[in-house]
Parts: structure tokens; C-alpha cells; sequence
């Protein structure tokens, strides 16, 4: 069955620097995702892409956060200058078109900001 | 409480016993879902509820909505010791963008064998 995939499993990185978390999406996939976990809390959205640009966005999703459909089958988030409060579970997402609402979701990204 | 919230937040019971576990929400929705997390992994989509539906089932599972009490509960039949994961339910945001469903913290669900 196809999946979403996401590398690494695990980041760690110092305070300050610079992260790109990937994401392969479900190939006839159009719509895609992030959302984010900190360990022991809910699972929080953070943006939606679609047809090359962003859709919608949350609060959390400021100007250190971008995404990026580099080509036809990757999909990143890039934390700019990494706080101590990124550091959480980061999940990719993706649905197959606008009438379907069930997500598939990639096993995550730990990033760890020390 | 949050849009999303479930309870019990933890629960254990033995192998073949039934689990229910109970999401409430605040606003309108268009559908309801629940979803699953084996410890360290992604989710998994268990099983979609629309607004206009009250009870639905796949397998061993029975979903139940109640949009006057803006609540939903998950029943698990006949468990397993496999069935031990959180479950989360999550809602649409009612109105915007689809696939920005709004998550619970979950119920933590312990099968002992």
C-alpha cells in the first residue's frame, strides 16, 4: 500500500540553526500537510499546500516556517532558526483531491532543539 | 474544553472487554473522524462520521455522533492486545480549508493480554 514518507526519523540541532524536515507524499496525492506534536499534547495543524502554494496557515506557522515542492515528488518544511519550543514530532500529510477528507500521514520527523 | 477533547485521557483493560472512549467538540462540523498512533508513529485514519450520520460501523469498531451534544464516542469490541495505542478524533474546521482537522490529546488505550 503507498505511504507518505518522511527523513529523517530523528534531527537534532543547536538553537539558531537552520532545519528542512522532507516529505515524500502519496504519488496521485494533491493535497499536503503539516502538522505538529509536542511530546504529551495534541496534534496541532500547521499548514495546508495545494497547487503549489500554501492554502492555509495556523498561528504556530510564522515567518521561520516555509514549505516547498522542490520538484514533482518532495515536500519540505524549513525552520529557519530553530527555538527550543520546535522541538516536537513534525507529521506530513497528504489526501488525493478536495472530496476525499481522510489524511495519510508519514511516521513523523523527532526534531530535537538543543 | 477544546475543540477535539477526549476522554477518558488513559485507559486500560483486559484482552476481549470492550474500550470506549468519548470526543467532545465545540463547533460545527462537517465530519468526524478518529484516528490511531501506534507509540512513535504517524497516524492512521480509523474511520470517518458525517454530520448527518449517527452511528457507523467498520469491523470491530462503532462510531457514534451526537451533533446536538457536540460529541462523539469510539467503541472498541472485543480488544487485543494489537488494539493498545492513542486514539485521537478530529474535527474539520467547519467552513475552511479541507484537511485542517482540529485533534484532541487523545485517549491512551492499554489491552493487557
Amino acid at each position: 500500500e503507498p505511504e507518505v514518507t518522511q527523513t529523517p526519523s530523528h534531527q537534532v540541532t543547536q538553537m539558531g540553526q537552520e532545519v528542512i524536515l522532507r516529505c515524500v507524499p502519496i504519488s496521485n496525492h494533491l493535497y499536503f500537510y503539516w502538522y505538529r506534536q509536542i511530546l504529551g499534547q495534541k496534534v496541532e495543524f500547521l499548514v495546508s499546500f495545494y497547487n503549489n502554494e500554501i492554502s492555509e496557515k495556523s498561528e504556530i506557522f510564522d515567518d521561520q516556517f516555509s514549505v516547498e515542492r522542490p520538484d514533482g515528488s518532495n515536500f519540505t518544511l524549513k525552520i529557519r532558526s530553530t527555538k527550543l519550543e520546535d522541538s516536537a514530532m513534525y507529521f506530513c500529510a497528504s489526501k488525493p483531491d478536495r472530496n476525499n477528507e481522510k489524511l495519510f500521514f508519514g511516521s513523523g520527523t523527532q526534531l530535537s532543539v538543543l | 474544553s477544546q475543540q477535539g477533547e477526549e476522554d477518558p485521557q488513559a485507559l486500560s483493560i483486559q484482552e476481549g472487554e470492550n474500550a470506549t472512549m468519548n470526543c467532545s467538540y465545540k463547533t460545527s462540523i462537517n465530519n468526524l473522524q478518529w484516528y490511531r498512533q501506534n507509540s512513535g508513529r504517524g497516524l492512521v485514519h480509523l474511520i470517518l462520521i458525517r454530520s448527518n450520520e449517527r452511528e457507523k460501523h467498520s469491523g470491530r469498531l462503532r462510531v457514534t455522533l451526537d451533533t446536538s451534544k457536540k460529541s462523539s464516542s469510539l467503541l472498541i469490541t472485543a480488544s487485543r492486545a494489537a488494539d493498545t495505542a492513542s486514539y485521537f478524533c478530529a474535527t474539520d474546521d467547519y467552513g475552511g480549508s479541507q484537511g485542517n482537522l482540529i485533534f484532541g490529546k487523545g485517549t491512551k488505550l492499554s489491552v493487557k493480554p
